[in-house]
């Protein structure tokens, strides 16, 4: 599976917008990126996904970048609730195509 | 149900004895994933279901796991002779199935996770 590297830790204020960078330098023309997120004592949560163009939802918002080998994970707003890891994952081809965590990001939301 | 649900979502087991984690995975979903979560990493795959069939049991890290999902919905990951490093969250997932390029798509619902802890 391709691999995503991603900072290990990053910090943002209450009420500010929060960019969450990811590299996939290796991810192949089928590859669709995938976010997720982990709030403390829960399971993984989807966030958002994307091809080849950015991805608006009422979550977040994701912009790819031209080539494909990097993405950004947008929070337009933080809230404390946002406080989680988060998980830049390439789910390739294939309908039984596993989702392959990393370590991901631990966000912190300042109040 | 609207989500993917777990049970027990805490076990404690002695050394040695069997378990048994179910998984009641979101009406109609095809697919079904079992991962494993070991404290303050992140989750690895165990086993992949379509339907009743055990697709990929790659992940599973020894004989002594197993998986099952008899009628295609409910499925049952049983460790038998449990060991202190099996102690871990153990996360159900499941998601429909698109077929085709568009495959790569598919999203994946989580459960909240068993916790169990091997003493």
């Amino acid at each position: 599976d391709a691999k995503t590297t991603q900072p290990n830790s990053m910090e943002s204020n209450e009420e500010e917008p929060v960019h969450l960078p990811c590299n996939h330098s290796t991810i192949s023309g089928t590859d669709y990126i995938h976010w997720y997120r982990q709030l403390p004592s829960q399971g993984p949560e989807y966030v958002i996904h994307g091809l080849t163009s950015n991805v608006n939802n009422r979550m977040a918002s994701l912009a790819i970048a031209e080539d494909r080998k990097s993405s950004t994970l947008i929070l337009h707003r933080a809230t404390l609730r946002d406080a989680a890891v988060y998980y830049c994952i390439l789910r390739p081809y294939g309908s039984g195509s596993r989702l392959t965590f990393g370590e991901g990001t631990q966000l912190t939301v300042n109040p | 149900g609207a989500g993917v649900s777990q049970s027990p979502r805490y076990k404690v087991a002695k050394r040695g004895q069997d378990v048994a984690l179910r998984c009641d995975p979101i009406s109609g979903h095809v697919s079904l994933f079992w991962y494993q979560q070991a404290l303050g990493q992140g989750p690895e795959f165990l086993t992949y279901f379509q339907n009743e069939a055990q697709l990929d049991k790659s992940g599973l890290p020894s004989d002594r796991f197993f998986a099952e999902r008899p009628e295609g919905s409910v499925s049952t990951l049983k460790i038998q002779r449990t060991q202190q490093e099996d102690s871990a969250v153990y996360l159900c997932a499941s998601s429909t199935r698109r077929q085709g390029a568009s495959s790569g798509a598919n999203v994946l619902t989580f459960g909240a996770g068993s916790r169990l802890t091997v003493l």
